[in-house]
């Protein structure tokens, strides 16, 4: 079965450094999104990426983050100045059509900023 | 209001026994909801879609009830493998999904 791969699985880093979280998606999916979970909460919506561009996202992902599709493969979040509340589980996930049934999620990377 | 709101649980239950989940959403113009599971530490995996005439995939029955915003989720026959968090989820206007913060279950031998 096709899977959504995420790496690093775990990640440790200082406050204030940049971190690049990786995801390699479904092959023919064409719709890319990223998820966030702090320990304890609930999943929550951060972007969506169509067509090169993000077609939405949420009040969560502010300036310090962005999302790239670098070379029509990975697709990375980039967090640019971490906070100690960036400490979460993040989840790639990716459809072949715009949400619905089709979603497939990454086993997720756990950020720890300390 | 919260976009999605479920009992959290924990719901301690023995092997065989039924146990219904319920979850209410806010946006009556939402058109398509979910259960998801999850695991400890995991990633949310589908569980199955909800239809507005309800819709059953072997131990699981999934109900919608528009008119109410509520959505409920029934497994028979419980089995120690469904011990989880069971996830409510409903499509956002962009093709994001909203999520409640789920219901944990706890099947006892």
């Amino acid at each position: 079965e096709p899977e959504v791969t995420q790496t690093p699985s775990h990640q440790v880093t200082q406050m204030g450094q940049e971190v690049i979280l990786r995801c390699v998606p479904i092959s023919n999916h064409l719709y890319f999104y990223w998820y966030r979970q702090i320990l304890g909460q609930k999943v929550e919506f951060l972007v969506s990426f169509y067509n090169n561009e993000i077609s939405e996202k949420s009040e969560i992902f502010d300036d310090q983050f962005s999302v790239e599709r670098p070379d029509g493969s990975n697709f990375t979040l980039k967090i640019r100045s971490t906070k100690l509340e960036d400490s979460a589980m993040y989840f790639c996930a990716s459809s072949f059509k715009q949400g619905g049934n089709g979603y497939t999620f990454g086993s997720g990377t756990r950020l720890t900023v300390v | 209001r919260k976009e999605v709101e479920q009992d959290p649980g924990p719901f301690n239950v023995p092997e065989g026994a039924t146990v219904a989940f319920n979850c209410t959403y806010s946006n009556s113009a939402s058109q398509s909801f979910f259960w998801y599971r999850q695991d400890c530490r995991k990633e949310p995996k589908l569980l199955m879609s909800v239809y507005s005439s309800g819709n059953e995939d072997g131990r699981f029955t999934a109900q919608l009830n528009r008119a109410s915003q509520y959505i409920s989720l029934l497994i028979r026959d419980s089995k120690l493998s469904d011990s989880a968090t069971y996830l409510c989820v409903v499509k956002g206007s962009q093709g994001n999904l909203i999520f409640g913060k789920g219901t944990k279950l706890s099947v006892k031998p």
